[in-house]
């Protein structure tokens, strides 16, 4: 069986840094062709993808958040770990953690943690 | 503003069937395979199709989707009422280089 569950602050100020882990079971990302990944959804919005790491470190952000994010992986632990700096109300909303499974040049999240809902407010 | 567009709405009666459809441009649909995501309220959103059109082990197969030129449909029929959510398609972005979503269609069974 395999779970994701998202865990951190609920509440931060404007400018702080956000700092998600997901731990997981059920999978290793050690395996080829898995990766592991966050997705946020602001308050009745649309879901935005914003990071993944794959089996083998290579890591990927969205274009727009690059220069705030970094996306850390521990096997050992089964954790990954999202780094968001400078926060600000907009960057309220649900963040779910995600497992991606690559099939040929597509990556899809088959698998969704039930998420964590962060709200940047001073 | 998503870069794949979405209805914001779709409708129908139990039984019958609906597409939601999901606009794309050369830089993503035309050249990549569309993934798509059903939201029940108040909960994580959960793989429906990938692939185009492979659906994951659990999903029923009136449900289907494909994809063609710079568009993507998924297809449902035989409406139930769990069907209600929210739907969501999704693809890689050359351009961007990125995973994109859509701005997610709210389907009513009426």
């Amino acid at each position: 069986q395999i779970t994701l569950k998202e865990s951190g602050p609920t509440l931060l100020k404007p400018t702080q840094t956000l700092t998600l882990t997901c731990t997981f079971s059920g999978f290793s990302l050690t395996s080829s062709g898995v990766a592991g990944g966050w997705i946020r959804q602001p308050p009745g919005k649309a879901l935005e993808w914003l990071a993944l790491i794959y089996w083998d470190d290579d890591e990927r952000y969205s274009p727009s958040l690059r220069s705030r994010l970094t996306i850390t992986k521990d096997t050992s632990k089964n954790q990954v770990v999202l780094t968001m700096t400078k926060m600000d109300p907009v960057d309220t909303g649900t963040y779910y953690c995600v497992r991606g499974r690559r099939s040929g040049y597509n990556v899809y999240f088959d698998y969704w943690g039930q998420g964590a809902l962060v709200t940047v407010s001073s | 503003q998503s870069v794949l567009t979405q209805p914001p709405s779709a409708s129908g009666a139990p039984g019958q069937g609906v597409t939601i459809s999901c606009s794309g441009s050369s830089s993503n649909i035309a050249d990549n395979v569309v993934n798509w995501y059903q939201q029940l309220p108040g909960t994580a959103p959960k793989l429906l199709i990938y692939n185009d059109n492979k659906r994951p082990s659990g999903v029923p197969d009136r449900i289907s989707g494909s994809r063609s030129g710079t568009s993507a449909s998924l297809a449902i029929s035989g409406l139930q009422s769990e069907d209600e959510a929210d739907y969501y398609c999704a693809t890689w972005d050359d351009s961007l280089d990125g995973w994109v979503f859509g701005g997610g269609t709210k389907l009513t069974v009426l």
